[in-house]
């Protein structure tokens, strides 16, 4: 079965403190998204990755940045987080050479900063 | 820039009836695909149907079906015979096929199925 994972589920962290958001995924995509989910405002693209250590700005980078050392691996980081980020993550890979695109999403990582 | 708007936070539909959820989006690109999903309340997200914008035809997959207008630029989702389990957020997507198959989403219309 076919897999996109996030490494935790809920977490809980100080404003200030240094966030690891953590997501792999098994398909062999080329390509690996984050985004940000709020009420009202839909899926809102941080990053994304269409290539080891390769990545784009999405619409809202700002405070964020992300890592793919390796091509199942696309993290994001929150070098300072803040109130304002707290919010529910997803993590999404697609194939860049076959079928539709459809995104292949993880479970998402709620996280409350406080 | 591109962009995608849902313009109804929320919908309610009578079981067994059929429901559209509107979608316009707004793009320079002249080929891109569009989608919809499916989010219920245990928060995964589930694809559902997906149209090319050089399709001549109009996509469906078992109850759901992709009304397409490219004039209009409006991709609206319609569910036939509306079941309890449809009630969920659905969200509307485009990705442009430039630009390393970049996806933005739509606000979302949340659907609510009356027994």
């Amino acid at each position: 079965d076919v897999k996109v994972t996030q490494s935790s589920r809920y977490l809980v962290k100080r404003t200030g403190e240094k966030v690891f958001l953590e997501c792999v995924q098994d398909m062999d995509h080329e390509n690996m998204f984050w985004y940000r989910q709020d009420p009202g405002l839909g899926l809102r693209l941080i990053y994304f990755s269409y290539d080891v250590k390769m990545k784009e700005k999405g619409d809202i980078p700002e405070g964020y940045s992300v890592s793919r050392e390796k091509k199942e691996r696309f993290s994001l980081i929150l070098e300072s987080a803040s109130t304002n980020q707290t919010s529910m993550y997803l993590c999404a890979s697609n194939s860049g050479q076959e079928g539709t695109g459809e995104l292949f999403f993880g479970e998402g990582s709620r996280l409350t900063v406080l | 820039a591109q962009k995608i708007t849902q313009t109804q936070p929320g919908m309610f539909v009578q079981e067994k009836e059929a429901v559209t959820l509107d979608c316009t989006y707004d793009t320079s690109d002249p080929s891109y695909g569009l989608f919809w999903y499916k989010q219920p309340s245990s928060g995964e997200m589930i694809f559902l149907i997906y149209q090319g914008s050089y399709d001549q035809q109009n996509a469906t997959e078992g109850r759901y079906s992709l009304n397409f207008q490219k004039a209009r630029k409006s991709a609206n989702l319609v569910i036939s015979a509306s079941q309890l389990g449809d009630s969920a957020m659905y969200f509307c997507a485009m990705r442009p096929n430039t630009g390393g198959f970049k996806t933005i989403f739509g606000a979302g219309t949340r659907l609510f199925v009356k027994a």
